[in-house]
């Protein structure tokens, strides 16, 4: 079952603009991953940010991680035509069990020159 | 390093015939996945492991068996296509269970 939802579904913008992504989910996490996919191609980790986090950043990605809101975003600043792609977010469930990540439908966004 | 490799790329079935999809990996990672993806669905979990000779069924395990003999290699099996199955499958792998996932860049199967 999907626990992250990402909003919105599709985004198209400009290159130079900003780009954000939401993911909300529903149930206490251990940690919180963002993928980007291509057309085409498999999966590639973008981003992991653990529930005592609040921020993350890795060159031109931004990651907030809300834990009172159940909720994480994604910016992407000064975007490019190569951003173009899906974008997932992964939240890791810890149980008695284990771990099990569980990935949204995402949000597929159109980078236009 | 060639990450996560799966074999076929692209694959052609007949209902009722069978197939095995194989995953190789090349990092030592311990967990390995199998995960279809249909438009409008995301990614769901088929079946994973944990190390060699371990499996678990996950979100829709029907249909399809797996087995990890070796811990690099993971495959997955149609005993009798359906077209329910057509899909595209992806392989990943991680060094435990709440650590980022690499993937292959699948394999497209269509069952006519």
């Amino acid at each position: 079952s999907q626990q992250g939802e990402e909003d919105p579904q599709a985004l198209s913008i400009q290159e130079g603009e900003n780009a954000t992504m939401n993911c909300s989910y529903k149930t206490s996490i251990n940690n919180l991953q963002w993928y980007r996919q291509n057309s085409g191609r498999g999966l590639v980790h973008l981003i992991l940010i653990r529930s005592n986090e609040r921020e993350k950043h890795s060159g031109r990605l931004r990651v907030t991680l809300d834990t009172s809101k159940k909720s994480s975003s994604l910016l992407i600043t000064a975007s490019r035509a190569a951003d173009t792609a899906s974008y997932f977010c992964a939240t890791v469930l810890q149980s008695n069990s284990g771990y099990a990540l569980n990935f949204g439908k995402g949000t597929s966004l159109l980078v236009t020159p | 390093n060639a990450g996560v490799t799966q074999t076929p790329k692209f694959r052609v079935l007949k209902t009722g015939q069978s197939m095995t999809l194989l995953c190789a990996q090349d990092m030592n990672h311990e967990y390995m996945y199998w995960y279809r993806q249909d438009p409008g669905m995301g990614l769901r979990l088929i079946h994973y492991s944990v190390g060699e000779g371990t499996t678990a069924k996950g979100e829709v395990p029907d249909g399809y068996n797996v087995s990890r003999l070796k811990k690099q290699n993971f495959l997955l099996g149609l005993e009798s296509a359906a077209p329910s199955q057509t899909s595209v499958y992806f392989c990943a792998s991680s060094s435990s269970g709440n650590q980022p996932q690499h993937f292959g860049d699948g394999t497209r199967l269509s069952i006519l």
